[in-house]
């Protein structure tokens, strides 16, 4: 079965460092999402992306995020200057044509800022 | 108001009950619906879309009704492997995003 794939598993940053997570998405998808979890919280929409655009972002993705297609295959998430709330786990998940077919997500990367 | 809203749970049942979920959503113009699983520490799973005509896959059944702005999933026959927390999934028209539900975690005893 396809699957999504996030890389690293777990990362442990510096307050105030910058952290790149990465993500492969299924390879005929056309739409990628970018969400995280809070430990013991909900799962919460950062970005979406297609025709190497955002097509949606939340409150939550200011000017310390950013997303990137930087070729084919993979989709990051940069995380610029990075605060003890970003502690969290991040997922990427990519959908065939539109979230209106349901996502696949990857297993995660768990990003802790001390 | 959220914009998602589960029952909060737990659920905790024997082997072999029958459980049903419920979910509603507070924007009318939403347009597609979902039930994902997450286990504890793991990505969420699509477990089923959700149709107005209402839709089973083997002991899992979803349902929506779109007048009262609410969706349920009911699982027949619960099993061991079914404990997880199910994420109620609503996305809105013309919207790149999916919302999620608190989510509502069931535990299935022996």
């Amino acid at each position: 079965e396809p699957e999504v794939t996030q890389t690293p598993s777990h990362q442990v940053t510096q307050m105030g460092q910058e952290v790149i997570l990465r993500c492969v998405p299924i390879s005929n998808h056309l739409y990628f999402y970018w969400y995280r979890q809070i430990l013991g919280q909900k799962v919460e929409f950062l970005v979406s992306f297609y025709n190497n655009e955002i097509s949606e972002k939340s409150e939550i993705f200011d000017d310390q995020f950013s997303v990137e297609r930087p070729d084919g295959s993979n989709f990051t998430l940069k995380i610029r200057s990075t605060k003890l709330e970003d502690s969290a786990m991040y997922f990427c998940a990519s959908s065939v044509e539109s979230q209106d077919y349901g996502y696949t997500f990857g297993s995660g990367t768990r990003l802790t800022v001390v | 108001r959220k914009e998602v809203e589960q029952d909060p749970g737990p659920f905790n049942v024997p082997e072999g009950a029958t459980v049903a979920f419920n979910c509603t959503y507070s924007n009318s113009a939403s347009q597609s619906f979902f039930w994902y699983r997450q286990d504890c520490r793991k990505e969420p799973k699509l477990l089923m879309s959700v149709y107005s005509s209402g839709n089973e896959d083997g002991r899992f059944t979803a349902q929506l009704n779109r007048a009262s702005q609410y969706i349920s999933l009911l699982i027949r026959d619960s099993k061991l492997s079914d404990s997880a927390t199910y994420l109620c999934v609503v996305n809105n028209a013309n919207a790149g995003k999916s919302t999620f539900g608190d989510g509502t975690t069931l535990t299935v005893k022996p």
